[in-house]
């Protein structure tokens, strides 16, 4: 398995409180990635990274922030949690971002948002 | 752009019994296209992958899935399933250096 680990695994916080997700790789991966899953909708990517310090926006970035200033760590923030943010998160990592390079994916975060 | 319509949300099969599930796709540039598997309370896992050649290609757990450029299809099957299939499965699509786009899930439940 992919050294990828996600924390926390489980969250329950409040609506305006500030969430920061953190996912942390072992495999020098130069590509790091946020994803979201919801019923009905797959996953759709948030926001992703291609080096330190270097991030770029996915198909549904508002309300979400994101920060990599190692390679192997890759945050997530949700500046004001608000309830249309329940979800459960997925990091995933790849190699590069060219022809068929696999994504490797986190165990996932639930995050509730009351 | 690319796009994956999974057209089924649920497929529920008895065991040992055969199973597709169907994945359509559009894309204006040539395609790389992925099935992963998700357990329950798992992240996703990759079952096999199509870049290039031919275009039946096997992965793990006895899976296969069909490439078919002229139907902008690439279905999943298993000859005989069984209750430790029972999972989300997700087709995905890539285009070059686009990033990987997501079907909504076809979620499979093995009933003995």
């Amino acid at each position: 398995d992919a050294g990828i680990t996600q924390s926390p695994r489980h969250k329950v916080t409040e609506t305006g409180t500030p969430v920061t997700l953190r996912c942390h790789q072992t495999e020098n991966h130069r590509y790091m990635y946020w994803y979201r899953q919801d019923p009905g909708h797959g996953l759709r990517l948030i926001h992703y990274s291609y080096g330190v310090k270097d991030t770029d926006k996915g198909e549904v970035s508002d309300g979400y922030s994101v920060s990599r200033s190692k390679t192997e760590d890759f945050l997530l923030t949700l500046e004001s949690a608000t309830s249309s943010q329940t979800s459960v998160y997925f990091c995933a990592i790849s190699e590069g971002l060219a022809g068929g390079n696999e994504q490797f994916f986190g165990p996932g975060t639930r995050l509730t948002v009351l | 752009a690319q796009s994956v319509t999974q057209l089924d949300s649920q497929v529920p099969v008895f065991e040992e019994a055969p199973v597709e599930l169907r994945c359509n796709y559009s894309s204006s540039v040539s395609v790389y296209l992925f099935w992963y598997v998700q357990y329950p309370n798992q992240g996703l896992q990759l079952l096999l992958k199509y870049l290039s050649g031919s275009t039946l290609v096997k992965g793990i757990n006895g899976f296969e899935a069909e490439f078919n450029k002229s139907q902008t299809s690439f279905h999943l099957r298993k000859p005989s399933v069984h209750i430790s299939d029972t999972a989300e499965y997700f087709c995905a699509v890539k285009g070059g250096s686009e990033k990987l786009v997501f079907g909504k899930g076809t979620k499979l439940t093995v009933n003995p």
